[in-house]
């Protein structure tokens, strides 16, 4: 089945500092969801984008989806101890989750 | 609705013997998924049901793995014999239509 890549890994950051993540697909995605799982926690849904360069922003996250609908972003402004977690990028119908970036905020 | 509800939450065990993990998907979701995370091999898809029927086992490592679901509301993963190897947390989801999906707490599992 398809695969999403997710870069990078890791992301360390200082509090206050903006971070992104970046998702990409060698197939067009119908849609893409992204997820974040707290440390010890489960993933947990964050939201799902499906037309070709729609931009949806929840408070300081900002998530792209690519015109070619082969890529997506999650942007976080100004981050905050409580963003800390492995934010995970996934395409539909189990077509596999990506691996995951894990940011770590520095307070 | 409770969610996705796993049993149990944690599971120690000797290698070689049997473990048998739980699920109960959201009412209503025709998908049901089982995933395997490590910090080696990050999250994987084992196996995934539609409608209680099995559609992509391809994830499933080997034998030793089988998962089952007799009705809309019960899965269940199998592993027999256990290996320490299969050390882990074993995260069921549910969906109502393959896109997005609920994960349970997950069943953290040790094998001695």
């Amino acid at each position: 089945g398809q695969q999403v890549m997710q870069i990078p890994q890791y992301q360390h950051v200082q509090e206050g500092e903006d971070f992104t993540t970046y998702c990409n697909s060698s197939t067009t995605l119908s849609n893409i969801q992204w997820y974040k799982q707290r440390p010890g926690g489960h993933p947990v849904f964050l939201i799902q984008l499906v037309k070709s360069g729609e931009v949806k922003k929840q408070k300081r996250l900002t998530f792209q989806f690519g015109e070619a609908k082969k890529n997506s972003s999650l942007h976080i402004t100004a981050t905050q101890t409580t963003d800390v977690g492995t934010y995970f990028c996934a395409g539909p119908h189990a077509r596999g989750f990506g691996a995951g970036t894990r940011l770590t905020v520095k307070p | 609705d409770a969610g996705v509800i796993q049993s149990p939450r944690h599971e120690v065990t000797e290698m070689g013997q049997e473990v048998t993990l739980r699920c109960k998907p959201i009412s209503g979701h025709d998908y049901l998924f089982w995933y395997r995370q490590t910090m080696m091999r990050g999250l994987e898809l084992l196996i995934y049901f539609n409608n209680n029927v099995p559609i992509d086992d391809s994830g499933m490592p080997e034998d030793r793995f089988s998962a089952k679901m007799p009705n809309a509301s019960f899965s269940t993963l199998k592993i027999q014999p256990s290996e320490p190897r299969d050390s882990a947390v074993y995260f069921c989801a549910s969906s109502l239509d393959g896109g997005t999906q609920y994960f349970g707490p997950g069943t953290r599992l040790t094998v001695l």
